[in-house]
């Protein structure tokens, strides 16, 4: 089945020890975002990618950065995780043409804990 | 500002009562409008948009520009449709604005 990969599910992370998260897409979408999301809290977007352009949210910290070096793959990295970026990090991809908005398919999650 | 409101954490209905999931939003121009579902240990997930006018699970949605509304209402509640549910606003800069959910809980 086509659909959004993300590892790993659950990763734990010493205070300040650098992290990465993975997503892979087997549906050929040109848009890749990732979301963070805090308990009881709507997803925030951080960052997306639309084909090879990196578009940062204006609130996201420095800290957080991200690479996508194919259509399929997109990593999140945590340069310098603290006891507040604990959360779930998702990963979505959409078909975009122009302005038009299409479905977001969602990832499973990748649950971090810093220890 | 663009913004999106679910002004409700928590609903409880018993199954077979009516249900309706406020959500209302701030935007200038044309709002695109999505609601997304979460059930226990399943990925996000589209549920309906309201371009599409289309009735999933037996819950519909209806654009209400006057009152800036996109409310979920669905006639008789079933207990499988215990989840978390998002309403969500398209910006034109291609991003998703979600609302802070709203918790449904169908009671047998």
């Amino acid at each position: 089945d086509a659909m959004v990969i993300q590892n790993p599910r659950y990763q734990v992370t010493q205070f300040g020890k650098p992290v990465t998260l993975s997503c892979s897409q087997t549906l050929n979408h040109n848009v890749m975002y990732w979301y963070q999301q805090k308990s009881s809290q709507a997803p925030k977007l951080l960052f997306h990618y639309y084909d090879k352009d990196f578009n940062n949210e204006a609130d996201t910290p420095d800290n957080f950065q991200s690479r996508r070096p194919n259509t399929s793959f997109c990593f999140l990295d945590i340069r310098s995780p603290g006891l507040g970026d604990a959360a779930m990090y998702l990963c979505a991809t959409s078909r975009l043409a122009g302005a038009t908005p299409y479905e977001q398919y969602f990832g499973p999650g990748t649950r971090l804990t810093v220890t | 500002a663009q913004r999106v409101t679910q002004p409700e954490k928590l609903l409880s209905v018993f199954k077979g009562a009516p249900v309706e999931l406020k959500c209302n939003y701030s935007y200038s121009g044309s709002p695109e409008l999505f609601w997304y579902v979460q059930y226990s240990r399943q990925r996000l997930q589209l549920l309906l948009r309201h371009i599409s006018r289309e009735s999933i699970k037996g819950f519909t949605a209806d654009l209400n520009k006057g009152e800036t509304s996109f409310h979920l209402k669905k006639p008789f509640a079933q207990e499988e449709d215990s989840a978390m549910y998002y309403c969500a606003l398209w910006n034109q800069g291609g991003k998703l604005i979600f609302g802070q959910g709203t918790e449904l809980s169908v009671k047998p």
